[in-house]
């Protein structure tokens, strides 16, 4: 069955540093989500992408953060100049379609900053 | 945007008994609502999602409800298993944006 997948799937950066976390969608979605998940937290929406750029955004989603699609395959947040506050488990997901159509969740990067 | 609340945040259950969780929403737009069972340090996943122009669906022990009118929607489990122990979020909109959780718990 395919899946979104995640790497790396922990990564422990220093404050201040940037970090680049990736996502390789399931190939014939066309619609793909950065979610953020402090620990013991809710599910939060970061951003939301379609036909190579950004259809919405959330507040939480301020220009310390980024994404790219580099290739045909790729999805990737980037995240400047990391705070404490950052550390959570990021999730990307994909959907074959936008509206009312099912979210496939990848695994998870587990983001530490110290 | 839309603003999900759901309650409880913690529902601990025997085993066989019966487990509820409401939610409501905010934007009258919405028109997907699924749920989510995250089981620890997991991914989401979708067990059940309901569409507005269905009032119940029902998929062997789960259950959604939606009442469009009043903006809420609740999930029902029966006959609750240990395995059904993990957090169940709610969602709603076209973009899936979460309630804050249910930890269930079911004790055998």
């Amino acid at each position: 069955e395919p899946e979104v997948t995640q790497t790396p799937s922990h990564q422990v950066t220093q404050m201040g540093q940037e970090v680049i976390l990736r996502c390789v969608p399931i190939s014939n979605h066309l619609y793909f989500y950065w979610y953020r998940q402090i620990l013991g937290q809710k599910v939060e929406f970061l951003v939301s992408f379609y036909n190579n750029e950004i259809s919405e955004k959330s507040e939480i989603f301020d220009d310390q953060f980024s994404v790219e699609r580099p290739d045909g395959s790729n999805f990737t947040l980037k995240i400047r100049s990391t705070k404490l506050e950052d550390s959570a488990m990021y999730f990307c997901a994909s959907s074959e379609e936008g509206q009312g159509t099912e979210a496939f969740f990848g695994q998870g990067t587990r983001l530490t900053v110290v | 945007g839309e603003n999900v609340e759901q309650h409880p945040s913690t529902l601990s259950v025997q085993e066989g008994d019966s487990a509820v969780i409401k939610c409501t929403y905010s934007d009258s737009a919405s028109n997907y609502f699924p749920w989510y069972k995250q089981e620890l340090g997991k991914r989401p996943q979708l067990i059940i999602d309901i569409r507005s122009n269905v009032g119940e669906k029902k998929d062997q022990r789960i259950a959604v409800t939606l009442n469009k009118t009043a903006k809420h929607f609740s999930l029902h489990i029966t006959e609750t298993q240990p395995e059904d122990s993990a957090v169940y979020f709610c969602a709603a909109s076209r973009i899936p944006t979460f309630g804050r959780g249910t930890s269930l718990i079911v004790h055998p």
